[in-house]
């Protein structure tokens, strides 16, 4: 089957660090997406790993490691406006390029 | 690029009743997927199209649901005989066809069933 395993829930204080874990198990892999998603708002995309090792966008970098099927997501000077749910997604291989989605982490930062 | 939109934004139905909900997507874009969302969950994938053509459905979507593409633009998803249980979120995503290219989503239409 195909399965993607990230925490429910997650706390941390503003101006922290936090690492958002993804484990998946998928019948072909193109890439792995973290998109962020705030109450009652669409998924908003932050960011794409294809290839092992650290991807860094401002705040936000993405780590995968293939071999193991883990990425994470790590939050750098979190901010108050950084809670929402994070969700990880694996697109398969093959035509459709279909997204796996996981069922999304839930991050409350506190002041 | 106005990015995805999606009308209505709320929609509230009697059960039995049929709805019908429309999706503009990133006009580059040539694919165009449709999603349901619930609370606590990841979106759930219903159908997707490349262009008009309908390449996929989710065998978990009952025959109540049809989603068109007429002219490889809009798309349109059709609930028949809606259910309490079709409450949900429907998204709808485009992307083009670059390997590395996102799916960018609507506001979504948020749907209940009474």
């Amino acid at each position: 089957g195909q399965n993607i395993d990230q925490p429910t829930e997650m706390t941390a204080t503003e101006g922290a660090i936090v690492q958002i874990n993804c484990t998946y198990q998928t019948s072909g892999f193109n890439g792995l997406f973290w998109y962020q998603q705030h109450a009652g708002e669409a998924p908003t995309f932050l960011s794409y790993n294809v290839l092992d090792g650290l991807e860094e966008k401002g705040r936000f970098s993405s780590f995968l490691s293939r071999s193991k099927g883990y990425s994470y997501l790590l939050l750098k000077e979190l901010q108050m406006k950084d809670s929402a749910s994070y969700l990880c997604a694996v697109r398969n291989a093959g035509n459709n390029r279909k997204l796996i989605w996981g069922l999304g982490t839930s991050l409350a930062v506190n002041p | 690029d106005t990015g995805v939109s999606q009308d209505p934004r709320h929609k509230i139905t009697k059960r039995g009743q049929n709805v019908t909900f429309r999706c503009d997507p990133i006009s580059e874009h040539n694919r165009l997927y449709w999603y349901r969302q619930t609370l606590g969950q990841g979106p759930e994938f219903l159908t997707y199209f490349q262009n008009e053509a309908q390449l996929e459905k989710s065998r978990l979507l009952s025959d109540r649901f049809s989603a068109e593409r007429p002219k490889g633009s809009f798309s349109t998803l059709e609930i028949q005989r809606t259910e309490q249980g079709d409450s949900a979120m429907y998204l709808c995503a485009s992307s083009s066809t670059r390997g590395n290219s996102p799916l960018h989503f609507g506001n979504g239409t948020r749907l209940t069933v009474t």
